[in-house]
């Protein structure tokens, strides 16, 4: 039971570049989450998926976009990187929206 | 709006003193709190949640907190520090008026620094 996996851990890009970061989890979980950490700023909602088909907007999702690929697989692309967008990338899920959510290693993306 | 805040940015404290770690939160209803640890480089494991009922309640790693609705509070504390206590720690809220509720709201955390 590997929980909530990310990939990839590392990634540079370059201004305008584009890249999918991928999120599954083997918990049969219905909800998923995608955060971003900053320094100073704690952890803040970019979208997140109550469940399977659906997906909605956190307090940061400009410049991103989410696909629910299945039950298990949750993705946040960027489609155009931008220096602001230089972030730690978490993935969380949870069984009901709000309980106890179960996070991932994290993603650390610098953007240049 | 729902809001969390965590008033210390940094603390220090030696190993096998007390801890207490604040969180303040602003909401409406019956809020479902939530303390979380990251260790360096790792993502975040609960350490413990309230829903409802006693206020105060137990956790994972010795630690506690307790609900105080009067303050808007929900304080963390461990009595005794341990060396691998050193981690940052968030208090989060969740929204909504359900055990279903949309999403969590997170403080900015507290990095606690411990010294032998």
């Amino acid at each position: 039971n590997a929980g909530v996996t990310q990939t990839p851990k590392f990634q540079v890009l370059k201004t305008g570049q584009s890249m999918t970061l991928q999120c599954a989890q083997d918990m049969n979980h219905n909800s998923m989450y995608w955060y971003r950490q900053d320094p100073g700023m704690g952890l803040r909602l970019i979208y997140y998926s109550a469940s399977e088909g659906t997906t909605d907007k956190g307090e940061v999702p400009n410049g991103y976009n989410v696909s629910r690929l299945n039950k298990r697989e949750f993705s946040l692309r960027l489609e155009s990187a931008a220096p602001s967008q230089t972030s730690v990338y978490f993935c969380a899920s949870s069984e009901v929206a709000a309980a106890e959510q179960f996070f991932g290693p994290g993603t650390r993306l610098t953007v240049l | 709006a729902q809001s969390v805040t965590q008033p210390d940015i940094h603390i220090t404290v030696s190993e096998g003193a007390s801890l207490e770690l604040r969180c303040n939160y602003s909401y409406g209803a019956t809020p479902y709190l939530f303390w979380y640890v990251q260790s360096p480089g790792q993502g975040l494991q609960l350490l413990l949640k309230y829903f409802s009922g006693d206020t105060l309640v137990q956790g994972i790693k010795g630690f506690e907190a307790e609900f105080k609705r009067s303050q808007s509070s929900f304080n963390l504390r461990k009595p005794s520090v341990h060396w691998s206590d050193a981690a940052e720690y968030f208090c989060a809220v969740g929204t909504g008026n359900s055990y279903n509720t949309d999403k969590l709201i997170f403080g900015t955390g507290t990095r606690l620094q411990v010294f032998p």
